[in-house]
């Protein structure tokens, strides 16, 4: 099955400053990569996703890159604002058309006023 | 944005008693929902996948007569934790996809915060 590995564990980056989260996947036949906010106590929210037939994609101060080729992708949140601080999840989907996403073990970011 | 409701939000059960979760769809039909399980500062862990109309398919691990899934209808998957033991304590959260709109977004319930004393 897919296994989803995320990097680093904890982040903390000064206000303004850009900070990237890195995941890779195992199943060379995923094709959908989501990202997930969880703050604390809340249920995880999509902030932003990509699918394997696209490189890069960026909705304002976020983007997600992807290489296929490495199995590896990444979330970049520039010019970081406090509310940025939560927990941010890395997902792949099944290769088996199921639905079923397999998450990466999270990354805790706190941004340093 | 869709909508997935999780009840109840909170529940304290003394051990040996069974509790049941249940996840709605509210604005969209979901053939199929997930069960997750998340340990404090820790990942989603992926349970069992809910089939509606079909039995669950359960994780590897994952006891299917601990934790009985139901998927009875295109809007409702409950989840029953038997039996259940201080060890079961933890945040359950269910999520669903639409099924028809081809929307690839996954949506999350509020979770649901399980004490068992």
């Amino acid at each position: 099955g897919e296994n989803v590995e995320q990097h680093p564990s904890t982040l903390s980056v000064q206000e303004g400053d850009s900070a990237v989260i890195k995941c890779t996947y195992s199943d060379s036949a995923s094709n959908y990569f989501p990202w997930y906010k969880q703050e604390l106590g809340k249920r995880p929210q999509l902030i932003i996703d990509i699918r394997s037939n696209v490189g890069e994609k960026k909705d304002q101060r976020i983007a997600v890159t992807l290489n296929k080729t490495a199995k590896h992708f990444s979330l970049h949140i520039t010019e970081t604002q406090p509310e940025d601080s939560a927990v941010y999840f890395c997902a792949a989907d099944s290769s088996f058309g199921n639905e079923k996403l397999t998450f990466g073990t999270g990354t805790r970011l706190t941004i340093i006023p | 944005g869709a909508v997935v409701s999780q009840h109840p939000s909170r529940v304290i059960c003394k051990s040996g008693t069974s509790v049941k979760i249940e996840c709605r769809s509210l604005d969209f039909q979901a053939t199929t929902m997930f069960w997750y399980r998340q340990f404090p500062k820790k990942s989603l862990m992926l349970m069992a996948t809910s089939n509606e109309g079909s039995k669950a398919t359960y994780e590897q691990g994952v006891e299917k007569d601990k934790f009985l899934i139901n998927h009875a209808s295109l809007t409702l998957s409950t989840l029953t934790v038997t039996s259940a033991h201080p060890e079961d304590s933890s945040f359950y959260i269910c999520s669903a996809r639409d099924s028809h709109s081809g929307n690839t977004e996954a949506f999350f319930g509020q979770g649901t915060r399980l004490t068992v004393v």
